[in-house]
């Protein structure tokens, strides 16, 4: 079985531009979770979904947003960049929301890089 | 609020020798806590996790880690290390039951195997 899959793998954007990353969870899971990884920094949590809806939002401005589609793979939106999103971006899947956190399998990244 | 500190941003140990990577925590609610693992240009994977019960626990590749309530500890122990192990580890805590809140994670320890 295929595990959590993102794309790209690496993306390069300028400052003020937009960008999508993508996630496809483990087949049956239902939540997609989102975490931005700061070089030499732990990941830090900026959404959880599941069954479409977001249940969880850590502290990221506005600028970032997601959503989650009927096959319960997620998009991550990051709108007018900045050099201090240059990130590894990685995505989490679990079965459901509830005690999610026992057991999320995550992807290997999408490295974004602002200049 | 919960919050994670790993002591040592590095540690280095000879290969066959012991393996402890530090983890205390902060929680005001009872705590699931977490160790993972994250080799180069690759995602997260679970080592182990405590979340009720015997609070000593194994996890994968020989790993283990006892939580104690008192020293609000969860260290990360290996009899003996192998050069496989040379990676990132990092220790997290979740709200107890899960929620949507996320994982906090640490700041990560590098682990050196010395031959």
């Amino acid at each position: 079985d295929a595990g959590v899959t993102q794309s790209p793998t690496h993306l390069i954007k300028t400052r003020g531009q937009q960008v999508t990353l993508r996630c496809s969870p483990i087949s049956g899971h239902k939540s997609v979770s989102w975490y931005q990884q700061v070089l030499g920094q732990g990941p830090q949590f900026i959404f959880q979904y599941y069954e479409k809806e977001e249940r969880g939002r850590g502290n990221f401005p506005d600028r970032f947003s997601a959503r989650q589609f009927p096959n319960y793979s997620s998009e991550l939106n990051v709108n007018a960049l900045l050099l201090g999103d240059s990130a590894l971006y990685l995505c989490a899947s679990s079965l459901a929301p509830t005690r999610s956190n026992e057991k999320l399998f995550f992807g290997s990244g999408t490295q974004l890089s602002v200049l | 609020a919960q919050s994670v500190t790993q002591l040592g941003s590095h540690v280095s140990v000879s290969e066959g020798a012991l393996v402890l990577l530090r983890c205390n925590y902060s929680s005001s609610v009872p705590p699931y806590l977490f160790w993972y693992v994250q080799y180069p240009n690759q995602g997260l994977q679970l080592l182990l996790k405590y979340t009720t019960g015997a609070t000593l626990v194994k996890g994968i590749n020989g790993f283990e880690a006892e939580f104690k309530k008192s020293e609000t500890s969860f260290h990360l122990t290996k009899p003996s290390a192998h050069m496989s192990d040379a990676a990132e580890y990092f220790c997290a805590v979740s709200k107890s039951g899960g929620g949507a809140d996320g994982l906090t994670f640490g700041k990560g320890t590098h682990l050196i195997i010395q031959p």
